[in-house]
């Protein structure tokens, strides 16, 4: 059963221009969602999160939207460089009182920074 | 900075062999996990590790696993008798006690585990 979905395993976008990597969760009991950065060769890097009180979160170029109504939340990169090429996996996780994360991973999406 | 570190990077092994993966987490932090991605697949929880014990598991998780926390600093996983299907790269993970402003885990590098 997968929780968290990312429907495009790749995108390809000129440098200078917006990134928009997408995801869809089925759990209505997640409560914090995160994006994290993976380059080949190495663990994946937290990049920006966004707890599900607020629809939108912002960390220089990267910004990240919340719709819960939709259970969709989206990243957006802006403007893209290529050193953002990399595989994207977007994550969600319940808070369960002294039990510690567990969070739920997409498939990734691996962006492409053209120059 | 402090980081995750993993060991080894890549191992090979013989369906049906004993593996160990070795992992060093951030030395304040006081959650544990293990995290696996088969190749083209998604990243899968497998285990979360708190005060000595396991505190989540998934499914993926059965008898052939177990996680130890042998010393202060060492977290490994254990797979008793390694499939074909068990050929991933594995991530150690920890985050610290309390929950960040952020909530993120921090990842190892990953260890490739190769069963044939």
């Amino acid at each position: 059963d997968q929780q968290v979905k990312q429907n495009s395993p790749s995108l390809s976008v000129q440098e200078g221009r917006i990134s928009i990597l997408n995801c869809d969760y089925t759990n209505s009991m997640f409560d914090y969602f995160l994006w994290y950065k993976k380059y080949p060769a190495e663990g994946p890097t937290f990049l920006i999160s966004i707890s599900s009180i607020k629809d939108k979160n912002e960390d220089g170029r990267f910004t990240v939207f919340l719709n819960k109504s939709a259970k969709h939340l989206s990243l957006h990169i802006v403007p893209s460089q290529p050193g953002d090429s990399a595989v994207y996996f977007c994550a969600a996780s319940t808070r369960l009182a002294n039990t510690g994360n567990q969070f739920y991973f997409g498939t990734g999406t691996s962006l492409t920074v053209i120059p | 900075e402090p980081e995750v570190t993993q060991t080894p990077s890549h191992q090979v092994t013989q369906m049906g062999q004993e593996v160990i993966l070795r992992c060093v987490p951030i030395s304040n932090h006081l959650y544990f996990y293990w995290y696996r991605q088969i190749l083209g697949q998604k990243v899968e929880f497998l285990v979360s590790f708190y005060n000595n014990e396991i505190s989540e598991k998934s499914e993926i998780f059965d008898d052939q696993f177990s996680v130890e926390r042998p010393d202060g600093s060492n977290f490994t996983l254990k797979i008793r008798s390694t499939k074909l299907e068990d050929s991933a790269m594995y991530f150690c993970a920890s985050s610290p006690l309390q929950r960040t402003n952020t909530g993120e885990l921090f990842f190892g590098e990953g260890s490739r585990l190769t069963v044939l």
